[in-house]
Protein backbone atom coordinates (compact mmCIF):
# COMPACT_ATOMS: atom_id res chain seq x y z
CA UNK A 1 0.00 0.00 0.00
CA UNK A 2 1.60 2.60 -1.26
CA UNK A 3 1.27 6.26 0.87
CA UNK A 4 2.81 8.66 -0.96
CA UNK A 5 1.87 8.89 -4.56
CA UNK A 6 3.15 10.83 -7.31
CA UNK A 7 1.03 9.72 -10.42
CA UNK A 8 2.88 11.39 -13.47
CA UNK A 9 6.30 9.31 -14.00
CA UNK A 10 7.36 11.88 -16.35
CA UNK A 11 6.70 15.60 -17.36
CA UNK A 12 8.22 17.50 -20.01
CA UNK A 13 8.07 21.30 -20.07
CA UNK A 14 9.80 24.09 -22.13
CA UNK A 15 12.31 26.47 -20.86
CA UNK A 16 11.47 29.32 -19.07
CA UNK A 17 7.34 27.85 -18.43
CA UNK A 18 6.30 26.73 -15.03
CA UNK A 19 6.68 23.12 -14.32
CA UNK A 20 4.28 21.76 -11.77
CA UNK A 21 4.58 18.05 -10.35
CA UNK A 22 2.21 16.50 -8.46
CA UNK A 23 1.83 14.35 -5.18
CA UNK A 24 -1.15 12.72 -3.28
CA UNK A 25 -0.77 10.59 0.33
CA UNK A 26 -2.95 8.74 1.83
CA UNK A 27 -1.50 8.75 5.80
CA UNK A 28 -3.40 11.20 8.27
CA UNK A 29 -0.48 11.05 10.40
CA UNK A 30 1.74 12.90 8.27
CA UNK A 31 2.78 16.25 8.89
CA UNK A 32 5.80 17.42 7.10
CA UNK A 33 6.58 17.21 3.79
CA UNK A 34 9.49 17.17 1.77
CA UNK A 35 11.02 17.32 -2.02
CA UNK A 36 14.11 15.92 -2.78
CA UNK A 37 16.16 15.90 -6.66
CA UNK A 38 18.12 13.58 -8.23
CA UNK A 39 20.28 13.58 -11.25
CA UNK A 40 21.66 10.36 -12.03
CA UNK A 41 24.90 8.76 -10.12
CA UNK A 42 23.97 11.06 -7.03
CA UNK A 43 22.24 10.82 -4.14
CA UNK A 44 18.76 12.72 -3.60
CA UNK A 45 19.61 16.26 -2.35
CA UNK A 46 16.67 18.04 -0.70
CA UNK A 47 15.24 20.88 -2.26
CA UNK A 48 12.14 22.26 -0.28
CA UNK A 49 9.78 21.32 2.50
CA UNK A 50 6.41 22.45 4.57
CA UNK A 51 4.91 21.97 7.54
CA UNK A 52 1.99 20.96 8.17
CA UNK A 53 0.22 24.06 9.61
CA UNK A 54 1.33 25.62 6.84
CA UNK A 55 0.11 25.79 3.11
CA UNK A 56 2.41 27.17 1.08
CA UNK A 57 6.53 27.57 1.53
CA UNK A 58 8.73 29.23 -0.98
CA UNK A 59 12.25 29.46 -2.13
CA UNK A 60 13.31 31.08 -4.97
CA UNK A 61 12.24 29.62 -8.15
CA UNK A 62 10.39 26.85 -5.75
CA UNK A 63 7.23 26.65 -4.31
CA UNK A 64 5.27 24.03 -2.25
CA UNK A 65 1.68 23.97 -1.89
CA UNK A 66 -0.27 21.88 0.65
CA UNK A 67 -3.95 21.17 0.38
CA UNK A 68 -4.32 18.85 3.53
CA UNK A 69 -8.16 18.45 3.34
CA UNK A 70 -6.90 16.95 -0.06
CA UNK A 71 -4.36 15.43 0.89
CA UNK A 72 -2.41 16.49 -2.19
CA UNK A 73 0.75 18.78 -2.48
CA UNK A 74 2.36 20.02 -5.50
CA UNK A 75 6.10 21.84 -6.27
CA UNK A 76 6.14 24.63 -8.54
CA UNK A 77 9.18 25.88 -10.35
CA UNK A 78 9.46 29.28 -11.82
CA UNK A 79 10.52 29.31 -14.50
CA UNK A 80 12.25 26.16 -15.21
CA UNK A 81 15.63 25.80 -16.37
CA UNK A 82 17.63 22.90 -18.63
CA UNK A 83 19.55 22.28 -15.27
CA UNK A 84 16.21 21.60 -13.37
CA UNK A 85 16.05 18.15 -15.28
CA UNK A 86 16.17 15.16 -12.67
CA UNK A 87 13.63 12.94 -10.77
CA UNK A 88 11.94 14.19 -8.30
CA UNK A 89 10.49 12.80 -5.32
CA UNK A 90 7.75 14.27 -2.28
CA UNK A 91 8.58 12.58 0.86
CA UNK A 92 6.61 12.73 3.98
CA UNK A 93 6.68 12.39 7.76
CA UNK A 94 4.73 11.97 10.90
CA UNK A 95 6.30 13.12 14.03
CA UNK A 96 3.66 11.07 16.15
CA UNK A 97 2.52 7.22 15.55
CA UNK A 98 6.02 6.01 16.57
CA UNK A 99 7.70 6.44 13.57
CA UNK A 100 9.53 9.45 13.65
CA UNK A 101 12.28 8.38 12.35
CA UNK A 102 11.69 7.65 8.70
CA UNK A 103 10.63 8.92 5.54
CA UNK A 104 8.08 7.69 3.20
CA UNK A 105 8.94 8.12 -0.80
CA UNK A 106 7.08 8.09 -3.76
CA UNK A 107 8.39 6.92 -7.22
CA UNK A 108 9.04 9.99 -8.58
CA UNK A 109 8.45 12.10 -11.52
CA UNK A 110 11.71 12.59 -13.67
CA UNK A 111 11.45 15.96 -15.06
CA UNK A 112 12.73 17.55 -18.04
CA UNK A 113 13.33 20.89 -19.49
CA UNK A 114 13.88 21.55 -23.25
CA UNK A 115 15.94 24.16 -24.24
CA UNK B 1 32.27 20.11 5.17
CA UNK B 2 32.54 16.46 3.71
CA UNK B 3 29.05 15.22 2.74
CA UNK B 4 28.17 11.43 2.94
CA UNK B 5 30.47 8.65 1.46
CA UNK B 6 29.54 5.07 0.13
CA UNK B 7 31.59 2.13 -0.67
CA UNK B 8 31.28 0.38 -2.93
CA UNK B 9 30.15 2.30 -5.94
CA UNK B 10 29.16 -0.50 -7.38
CA UNK B 11 29.15 -4.84 -7.10
CA UNK B 12 27.95 -7.51 -8.22
CA UNK B 13 26.74 -10.75 -5.80
CA UNK B 14 25.51 -14.60 -6.62
CA UNK B 15 22.31 -15.61 -4.95
CA UNK B 16 22.74 -16.83 -1.41
CA UNK B 17 25.68 -14.61 -1.18
CA UNK B 18 26.62 -11.98 1.73
CA UNK B 19 27.39 -8.48 1.02
CA UNK B 20 28.41 -5.48 3.30
CA UNK B 21 27.66 -1.96 2.45
CA UNK B 22 29.68 0.99 4.22
CA UNK B 23 28.77 4.68 4.98
CA UNK B 24 30.65 7.56 6.10
CA UNK B 25 28.31 10.62 7.55
CA UNK B 26 28.26 13.93 7.27
CA UNK B 27 30.34 15.78 9.51
CA UNK B 28 28.33 17.19 12.46
CA UNK B 29 25.31 14.10 11.94
CA UNK B 30 25.05 11.50 14.16
CA UNK B 31 22.14 9.64 12.86
CA UNK B 32 22.30 7.15 10.03
CA UNK B 33 19.31 5.96 7.58
CA UNK B 34 19.64 2.95 4.89
CA UNK B 35 17.00 3.31 2.13
CA UNK B 36 16.59 1.12 -0.45
CA UNK B 37 15.79 2.13 -4.29
CA UNK B 38 14.86 -0.95 -6.48
CA UNK B 39 14.10 0.16 -10.29
CA UNK B 40 11.35 2.70 -11.11
CA UNK B 41 10.45 2.78 -7.34
CA UNK B 42 11.24 5.35 -4.67
CA UNK B 43 13.72 4.79 -1.39
CA UNK B 44 12.07 2.74 1.18
CA UNK B 45 13.09 2.65 4.49
CA UNK B 46 15.40 0.01 5.84
CA UNK B 47 16.55 0.78 9.81
CA UNK B 48 18.15 4.08 11.20
CA UNK B 49 21.32 3.81 13.51
CA UNK B 50 21.60 6.39 16.59
CA UNK B 51 24.14 6.37 19.41
CA UNK B 52 25.22 2.84 18.08
CA UNK B 53 21.91 0.74 18.28
CA UNK B 54 18.77 0.23 15.42
CA UNK B 55 16.59 3.14 16.11
CA UNK B 56 13.80 2.11 13.85
CA UNK B 57 13.07 -0.46 11.33
CA UNK B 58 10.96 -0.60 8.41
CA UNK B 59 9.50 -3.76 6.17
CA UNK B 60 12.79 -5.69 5.60
CA UNK B 61 13.53 -9.21 7.03
CA UNK B 62 16.24 -10.07 9.80
CA UNK B 63 18.95 -11.48 6.86
CA UNK B 64 19.17 -7.47 6.61
CA UNK B 65 21.53 -5.65 9.47
CA UNK B 66 23.46 -3.30 10.31
CA UNK B 67 25.68 -1.21 13.04
CA UNK B 68 27.16 2.09 13.16
CA UNK B 69 30.83 2.42 14.59
CA UNK B 70 31.53 5.42 17.50
CA UNK B 71 32.81 8.01 14.77
CA UNK B 72 28.82 7.48 13.35
CA UNK B 73 29.64 5.91 10.36
CA UNK B 74 27.62 2.64 9.20
CA UNK B 75 27.12 -0.73 7.73
CA UNK B 76 24.69 -2.38 5.91
CA UNK B 77 24.80 -6.32 5.65
CA UNK B 78 22.70 -8.21 3.64
CA UNK B 79 22.82 -12.16 3.78
CA UNK B 80 21.32 -15.23 2.10
CA UNK B 81 21.07 -12.42 -1.07
CA UNK B 82 18.11 -13.01 -3.36
CA UNK B 83 17.44 -11.56 -6.90
CA UNK B 84 14.75 -9.20 -5.44
CA UNK B 85 17.89 -7.45 -3.00
CA UNK B 86 18.86 -6.07 -6.30
CA UNK B 87 18.57 -2.16 -5.79
CA UNK B 88 20.57 1.04 -5.16
CA UNK B 89 21.05 1.61 -1.60
CA UNK B 90 21.38 4.90 0.32
CA UNK B 91 22.79 5.91 2.90
CA UNK B 92 21.52 9.03 4.67
CA UNK B 93 22.92 10.83 7.48
CA UNK B 94 21.38 13.55 10.20
CA UNK B 95 21.65 15.63 13.27
CA UNK B 96 18.60 13.85 14.98
CA UNK B 97 17.64 10.97 14.58
CA UNK B 98 13.71 12.80 14.09
CA UNK B 99 12.64 12.93 10.77
CA UNK B 100 10.70 16.07 9.23
CA UNK B 101 12.56 19.09 9.53
CA UNK B 102 15.78 17.39 10.23
CA UNK B 103 16.82 16.93 6.45
CA UNK B 104 18.84 13.78 5.38
CA UNK B 105 21.88 13.98 3.21
CA UNK B 106 22.06 11.54 1.52
CA UNK B 107 25.25 9.54 -0.06
CA UNK B 108 24.91 8.65 -3.83
CA UNK B 109 24.68 5.04 -3.38
CA UNK B 110 25.73 1.69 -3.43
CA UNK B 111 24.40 -0.32 -6.79
CA UNK B 112 24.11 -4.27 -5.72
CA UNK B 113 23.31 -6.47 -8.43
CA UNK B 114 22.63 -10.27 -7.43
CA UNK B 115 22.79 -12.99 -10.11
Amino acid sequence: DQQVKQNSPSLSVQEGRISILNCDYTNSMFDYFLWYKKYPAEGPTFLISISSIKDKNEDGRFTVFLNKSAKHLSLHIVPSQPGDSAVYFCAASASSGGSNYKLTFGKGTLLTVNP
Amino acid sequence: ETGVTQSPTHLIKTRGQQVTLRCSSQSGHNTVSWYQQALGQGPQFIFQYYREEENGRGNFPPRFSGLQFPNYSSELNVNALELDDSALYLCASSSSPKSGANVLTFGAGSRLTVL
